[in-house]
């Protein structure tokens, strides 16, 4: 199973960008329970949003989370310049096995 | 507030064995699934597996079955991860995180990560 993301993604400052997470077979539904993550170099990662669209402690109501079509999405409004960094999404599979996608790097210009 | 404070930096040769720890506090360490999670030079995350100390079970992805093993202490609230035949691909950052198995699955407490060299 490999969970696709785009590799790269630009945004202006003030913009809305749509990140998304899909399967290379078959939709991502909430039954995957989606999971997004941020990381900055050199940095743990820490959780954005989970169980699709629910945001964790302390994340801005800027970030948000859905299904849209076949994948899962983060959308970002009102990009700022800090929101640069890489995105992870993660799915859980059933069986106790999770697999994270390979990251969007965002950038905001 | 909850914490997990992994092991220090280690160096190993190719054919090895590496151990690392991940020490809970604040929280119930009973409620929750303890995951490691990788991440090479460069590269993305990748989940390694993952063991929920209350029943002792264990889940690992495919690539890593056989080379890890995931156990826990519940006594000192510590969970560790085994990556055994080191190759000089295992030369990565190893992240402890606190996962919730019983709701929805995502990780909200992470570690600092442990750097894992493995060189001759």
């Amino acid at each position: 199973t490999v969970v696709t993301q785009e590799p790269s993604f630009s945004v202006s400052p003030g913009g809305t960008v749509t990140l998304t997470c899909g399967l290379n077979s078959g939709s991502v539904s909430t039954t995957y329970y989606p999971s997004w993550y941020r990381q900055t170099p050199g940095q743990a990662p820490h959780s954005l949003i989970y169980n699709t669209r629910a945001r964790s402690s302390g994340v801005p109501d800027r970030f948000s989370g859905s299904i849209l079509g076949k994948k899962a999405a983060l959308i970002i409004t009102g990009a700022q310049a800090d929101d640069e960094s890489i995105y992870y999404c993660m799915l859980y599979m059933g069986g106790g096995i999770s697999v994270f996608g390979g990251g969007t790097k965002l950038t905001v210009l | 507030q909850v914490q997990l404070v992994q092991s220090g930096a280690e160096v190993r040769k190719p054919g090895s064995s590496v151990t690392v720890s991940c020490k809970a506090s604040g929280g119930n360490f009973n409620k929750y699934a303890f995951t490691w999670v990788r991440q090479t030079p460069g590269q993305g995350l990748e989940w390694m597996g993952r063991i929920i100390p209350f029943f002792g079970t264990t889940n690992y992805a495919q690539r890593f079955q056989g080379r890890v093993t995931i156990t826990a202490d519940k006594s000192t609230t510590t969970a560790y991860m085994e990556l055994s035949s080191l190759r000089s691909e295992d030369t990565a950052v190893y992240y402890c995180a606190r996962q919730d198995h019983i709701y929805y699955y995502h990780m909200d407490v992470w570690g600092t990560g442990t750097t894992v060299t493995v060189s001759s």
